[in-house]
């Protein structure tokens, strides 16, 4: 069956420009996360959806990110007048549940977002 | 505050043979999840294995297996018979519940396998 997909898998953009980065997860899965991951680092966790909503947006470094999904599938982040440090790789994540400890996350190639 | 740590940031082995990457970890929690990943040039994260923290025996998964030292806090992965196809980045997580209505994974840096033929 199809994975998590995602788009744009690059994406170049200039110092203050606004990018949304989608995410499409596996059919059924009710759980979605966001992660980024710098050059030479572990993934960092940004926010995770149950459904529509975001119980824990504990991650999110600034309000210049926000996170939103709908209909309980595709989900968008955005991150607002950006800046050179906000390039890495970001990554989604999806589970069927979210709401065991051995459930597994299932991840999307990643969007490499490189800001000018 | 919950940690990993994986102390190779690179590994080389001879094709076919057996290696071990390692993982320890910091929590005061008694209930967690220990996860490995492999990240080829890629980009995609790949599940191998997992161990849950009350699991009496170590996980197997394949050529994969899970080292599990409670005491030690120490989940190594250790790949038999390595394949060229294995030359990856390797990444060692924690699941934990966040107290916000999920389950975290908590990220080492990795370590970055080669195969050498």
């Amino acid at each position: 069956g199809a994975g998590v997909s995602q788009s744009p898998s690059n994406k170049v953009t200039e110092k203050g420009k606004d990018v949304e980065l989608r995410c499409d997860p596996i059919s059924g899965h009710t759980a979605l996360y966001w992660y980024r991951q710098s050059l030479g680092q572990g993934l960092e966790f940004l926010i995770y959806f149950q459904g529509n909503s975001a119980p824990d947006k504990s991650g999110l470094p600034s309000d210049r990110f926000s996170a939103e999904r709908t209909g309980g599938s595709v989900s968008t982040l955005t991150i607002q007048r950006t800046q050179q440090e906000d390039s890495a790789v970001y990554l989604c994540a999806s589970s069927p549940g979210g709401l065991a400890l051995q459930e597994t996350q299932y991840f999307g190639p990643g969007t490499r977002l490189l800001v000018l | 505050a919950q940690k990993i740590t994986q102390t190779q940031p690179g590994m080389f082995v001879q094709e076919k043979e057996a290696v071990t990457l390692d993982c320890t970890y910091d929590t005061s929690d008694q209930s967690y999840g220990l996860f490995w990943y492999k990240q080829p040039s890629s980009g995609e994260m790949i599940f191998l294995i997992y161990q849950g923290s009350y699991d009496e025996q170590n996980a197997t998964e394949g050529r994969y297996s899970l080292n599990f030292q409670k005491a030690r806090k120490s989940a190594n992965l250790v790949i038999s018979a390595s394949q060229l196809g294995d030359s990856a980045m390797y990444f060692c997580a924690m699941s934990l519940y966040s107290g916000a209505g999920s389950y975290q994974l908590t990220f080492g840096k990795g370590t970055k396998l080669s195969v050498i033929p």
